[in-house]
């Protein structure tokens, strides 16, 4: 199954500052979710974005999708210091299985 | 929103030894689960697929044998590492779906097994 590509690795911002994340993928999705990851935990479901939809919103994050480039972002607006997680994006192909990206490691500073 | 627990956290063992781990989903119908391992710093990998009632298809390249899926109700699954070795410690997550829920998936809090 395919993976997402996720850039950047890593991300440092100061609290208050957005924080941008990328995710490029190869083939046809069903959908495309982003997930965080507090260190050692499972896994938080942000938001789901159909391949036929191309923004979303929930609070603070904005997703996009953009099926002809075969790419999403996720913003987080107005960081905070409780943000600080990996981020993954995850495909989800009509095979049902979901398929997770290298991640994005964002660190918030106080 | 859904909860799925996943027991144990942690989990220290012999080389040797077998290791279950729990995934139960807690209110609602899991119809299908998933098994991921994830090495540090690294992403998820897909290891299986169990549906409730039925063998568990596992990933190219996971041995069957190795990991054992039970999927015996529709809300517990059970991975267990048999004869672990050192290069089995890792952290091992779960997910749930449920019939309306396939697409988006609840993740238990992972295990981390570490085998000496």
């Amino acid at each position: 199954s395919q993976q997402g590509e996720e850039d950047p690795q890593a991300l440092s911002i100061q609290e208050g500052e957005n924080a941008t994340m990328n995710c490029s993928y190869k083939t046809s999705i069903n959908n495309l979710q982003w997930y965080r990851q507090n260190s050692g935990r499972g896994l938080v479901h942000l938001i789901l974005i159909r391949s036929n939809e191309r923004e979303k919103h929930s609070g603070r994050l904005r997703v996009t999708l953009d099926t002809s480039k075969k790419s999403s972002s996720l913003l987080i607006t107005a960081s905070r210091a409780a943000d600080t997680a990996s981020y993954f994006c995850a495909l989800f192909s009509n095979d049902y299985k979901l398929s997770f990206g290298a991640g994005t490691t964002v660190t918030v500073r106080a | 929103g859904a909860v799925v627990s996943q027991h144990p956290s942690r989990v220290i063992c012999k080389s040797g030894t077998s290791v279950k781990i729990e995934c139960r989903s807690l209110d609602f119908q899991a119809t299908t689960m998933f098994w991921y391992r994830q090495f540090p710093k690294q992403s998820l990998m897909l290891m299986a697929t169990s549906n409730e009632g039925s063998k568990a298809t596992y990933e190219q390249g996971v041995e069957k044998d190795k990991f054992l899926i039970n999927h015996a109700s529709l809300t517990l699954s059970t991975l267990t590492v048999t004869s672990a070795h050192p290069e089995d410690s890792s952290f091992y997550i779960c997910s749930a779906g449920g019939v309306r829920t396939i697409e988006k998936l609840f993740f238990g809090s992972g295990t981390q097994l570490s085998v000496l």
